[in-house]
Parts: C-alpha cells; structure tokens; sequence
C-alpha cells in the first residue's frame, strides 16, 4: 500500500515566522499537488509539481519535488493568518488514476 | 473556473435509510472521485469513474455503490446507511489521468 507522510501534523506558529511542511513516500510518483483546505470547504489546489527537482514559487510559498520524484516540501516565508488552514499532499502514481493523500498539516498562523 | 457542485453541504440520516449523494461538475471532464475525509485519517478514495457508466472501486468501496450514467454527474450511494458511515464527503474531478483534481465543498453526512 502507498503511503503519503505528512509532518508535523500541526503546526502553530506566530505571524512573520517561517516553516517548512513535508510529504514524504518510499513510492515515486508522475506528478505531486498541494491543497489548501479551510473549514467547512473542500481541498482547493496550489501547486502541481511533475519534474523531479522542480521548484514552484507562489507569492510566499515555494512548493520543491524530491529529485527522486518521492518527497516533497512546502516552505511558507513570513506566514500570515490568511495561511492558516489544513495543507495535504497528493501523489499520483504514473499509469493510474488513483491519487494518495498524505493526512495533512493543520496549520495556524497567530496574529 | 472548475465548479464542482455537490448537492448538500449538511446531511442528516437514519440508520437502514439509503442516501444518495450527487455531484455534478462543469467542465466537461472525464474523471470524477468520490473520497470520505476523517481526522487523523485524510482523504480516502471510495470510487471513482474514467467515463460515463465506467467505475472503479477506491479504497474502501463497502457499503457504497456509485453511478455515473451522464458525463458530468457522479452520484454516491449509501445502500443501508450505518453510523460508522458518519463524515465528511468530498467529489472531485479532473481532466484526463495525469490532470489535478478540482474538489467540491463537500457533504457533511452525519447519520444517527
């Protein structure tokens, strides 16, 4: 069985501070995305990343996949309350339809 | 934009009732996903459909049966509806194989 592992699992931090989120696997993955999930909604994509080493940025995130195409990261620079929220890693595994999701960070930025 | 639309946001039920959750998305694509979220548990894949009338069993297909007879209607259900059953339901689709998923808000389905 696939397994997506996320840490840490919760994350509380002060506005203006850094972190890093990680999804880690021993399976190599076609392709690997990042969502954002607020309460009461559903998982809103940021980032698709399919070349092993790729670096995406996006505004203060800067979304990294793991050369070997089985880990990645998510870096958050001077985190804002707006950031709070659950972020989950997907795998996809190449000639499948099936995605993994690792079981997400809940992150809370303080103002 | 992708809209996903699922058709309740709250649901509540009884035990034996059969429910059917419905989902319908807007941009013409040809995979849609049904997953239940549980704390400390993530996103798990119930079924999902590659085409109209074609389905594949996720993960933890028991108790669930799914149907997809229009391209952009997904329906989710519950055949005798069980309290272990309680969640928070979230349809998805995308594109082709390799194309990130576009979620819905979600059901929160609570049944007593």
């Amino acid at each position: 069985t696939q397994l997506l592992e996320q840490s840490p699992q919760f994350l509380s931090i002060q506005e203006g501070e850094n972190l890093t989120v990680y999804c880690n696997s021993s399976s190599v993955f076609s392709s690997l995305q990042w969502y954002r999930q607020e309460p009461g909604e559903g998982p809103v994509l940021l980032v698709t990343v399919v070349t092993g080493g790729e670096v995406k940025k996006l505004k203060r995130l800067t979304f990294q996949f793991g050369d070997a195409r089985k880990d990645s990261s998510l870096h958050i620079t001077a985190a804002q309350p707006g950031d709070t929220g659950l972020y989950l890693c997907a795998g996809l595994s190449s000639g499948t339809y099936k995605y993994i999701f690792g079981t997400g960070t809940r992150l809370k930025v303080l103002a | 934009d992708v809209k996903v639309t699922q058709s309740s946001r709250y649901l509540v039920k009884r035990t034996g009732e059969k429910v059917f959750l419905e989902c319908v998305q807007d941009m013409d694509h040809e995979n849609m996903f049904w997953y239940r979220q549980d704390p400390g548990l993530g996103l798990r894949l119930i079924y999902f459909s590659y085409d109209v009338k074609m389905k594949e069993k996720g993960d933890i297909p028991e108790g669930y049966s799914v149907s997809r007879e229009k391209k952009e209607r997904f329906s989710l259900i519950l055949e005798s509806a069980s309290t272990n059953q309680t969640s928070m339901y979230l349809c998805a689709s995308s594109e082709s194989g390799n194309q990130p998923q576009h979620f819905g808000d979600g059901t929160r389905l609570s049944i007593l």
